[in-house]
């Protein structure tokens, strides 16, 4: 079965530039998250989707950061304009659904100059 | 916003020992818990879910959880250098039907020869 995929794996920007990152789920997972991971701290929850629809995103910067997920498979999480303190990886995760474990692809590294 | 706390150590044990990682956690009606591992540069993997009160094991890894005290625990025996990893404790929440992970900081794991 393959796993999370995401891309791109790295990407540097400068400061204001916009961004937009990529998540392939585990196949037939219902329930993707997009978590953002700072150096030295833990993953810290963006938005959850369940299917195509929004089910948390309370702690999602919504005055830059976006995200969809339209036909409730792919998704993407898009930051315009960026700052110096998004630098992080961005982790998507997938589940079958909202009670089981989260399987998490490889990431994305953002470094905002 | 709940709370999961880890020490961010490094924890160093010699090849061979136990290795024990403790998380602590606020909320009293939290009933289940994650361990991640996360080797430096890769996204987190899971290694271990406990539910109930006491301990879980599976192979060299044994979770502890003391939902009086509010803490779970993590133990690694017979500890290899192929250990050494950030060990994630996770909290699903809301309880019980979770739909998010809330994330500690992480303790960094350094077996050494």
């Amino acid at each position: 079965e393959a796993g999370v995929a995401q891309s791109p794996r790295y990407k540097i920007i400068e400061k204001r530039q916009s961004v937009a990152f990529w998540c392939n789920p585990i196949s037939g997972h219902a329930t993707l998250y997009w978590y953002q991971q700072i150096l030295g701290q833990g993953p810290k929850l963006l938005i959850q989707f369940q299917n195509n629809g929004v089910v948390d995103d309370s702690q999602l910067p919504k005055d830059r950061f976006s995200a969809e997920r339209l036909k409730g498979v792919d998704s993407t999480l898009k930051i315009q304009p960026a700052k110096l303190e998004d630098s992080a990886v961005y982790l998507c995760a997938s589940s079958p659904g909202t009670e089981e474990t989260q399987y998490f692809g490889p990431g994305t590294r953002l470094l905002v100059l | 916003q709940k709370e999961v706390e880890q020490n961010s150590g490094p924890l160093s044990v010699p090849e061979g020992a136990i290795a024990s990682l403790n998380c602590t956690y606020s909320d009293r009606g939290s009933q289940s818990f994650f361990w991640y591992r996360q080797y430096s540069g890769k996204s987190p993997e899971l290694i271990m879910f406990i539910y109930s009160n006491g301990d879980k094991e599976d192979g060299r890894f044994t979770a502890q959880l003391n939902k009086a005290s509010q803490y779970v625990s993590l133990l690694i025996r017979d500890s290899q250098p192929s250990d050494s990893a950030t060990y994630l404790c996770a909290l699903p929440w809301p309880p019980g039907g979770y739909n998010k992970l809330i994330f500690g900081a992480g303790t960094r794991l350094a077996v050494h020869p």
